[in-house]
């Protein structure tokens, strides 16, 4: 069964650095998302993307973020200088963007530490 | 404003024991629902979803009741094993689009005793 990859799983960074985190979606699919996880907490919103361009963000996602589909295949999160409360697990996710559902399937994780 | 609240509920339950997860959403307008199950470690995995205009869906050991009355949607597990021991999140989407975004609630965790 298809399913969406991210890389790497853990990612341990020091404040004021920049990290790229990567996801391979689902291949047909066309919508793409990424949303965090701090601790203990509910998963959130951060952006959408479809057509090579930001279809929503969230307030979360401020100037220190950008998202890129450099090729057909990866989808990447960039953080440009990183804070410790963007430590949290962020979850790509990927929908096909049409039928009845509109199931979005989500990415394994990758764990942003930053210290 | 946008508010899917599941109010931090634990939830205990003997191996084949029906469970009864419950959910409280603020907004009306929300025409999309689904439930997922989060394992330690891993993404949100899809369960079951529903539309606004349903109240009822089944599948596989699984049905979600919709109440649009009280804005209220419940995960009904049957015969619960220890497998299904997880976090449940309820999420909507409020904008009617196949490519909205999703809107999560805080979670419950479900403890299945073998």
């Amino acid at each position: 069964e298809p399913e969406v990859t991210q890389t790497p799983s853990h990612q341990v960074t020091q404040m004021g650095q920049e990290v790229i985190l990567r996801c391979v979606p689902i291949s047909n699919h066309l919508y793409f998302y990424w949303y965090r996880q701090i601790l203990g907490q509910k998963v959130e919103f951060l952006v959408s993307f479809y057509n090579n361009e930001i279809s929503e963000k969230s307030e979360i996602f401020d100037d220190q973020f950008s998202v890129e589909r450099p090729d057909g295949s990866n989808f990447t999160l960039k953080i440009r200088s990183t804070k410790l409360e963007d430590s949290a697990m962020y979850f790509c996710a990927s929908s096909p963007g049409q039928g009845f559902t509109y199931e979005q399937y989500f990415g394994p994780g990758t764990r942003l530490t930053v210290t | 404003g946008e508010s899917v609240g599941l109010h931090l509920p634990t939830l205990s339950v003997q191996e084949g024991d029906n469970s009864i997860i419950n959910c409280a959403y603020s907004n009306s307008a929300s025409d999309y629902f689904i439930w997922y199950k989060q394992e330690s470690g891993k993404g949100p995995q899809f369960i079951i979803d529903i539309r606004s205009n349903m109240d009822k869906r089944q599948g596989q050991r699984v049905t979600v009741l919709l109440n649009k009355t009280v804005k209220h949607l419940s995960l009904q597990i049957a015969a619960t094993q220890p497998g299904d021991s997880a976090v449940y999140f309820c999420a909507e989407n409020l904008s009617g689009t196949s490519y909205g975004k999703l809107t999560f609630g805080q979670g419950t965790i479900l403890t299945v005793h073998p």
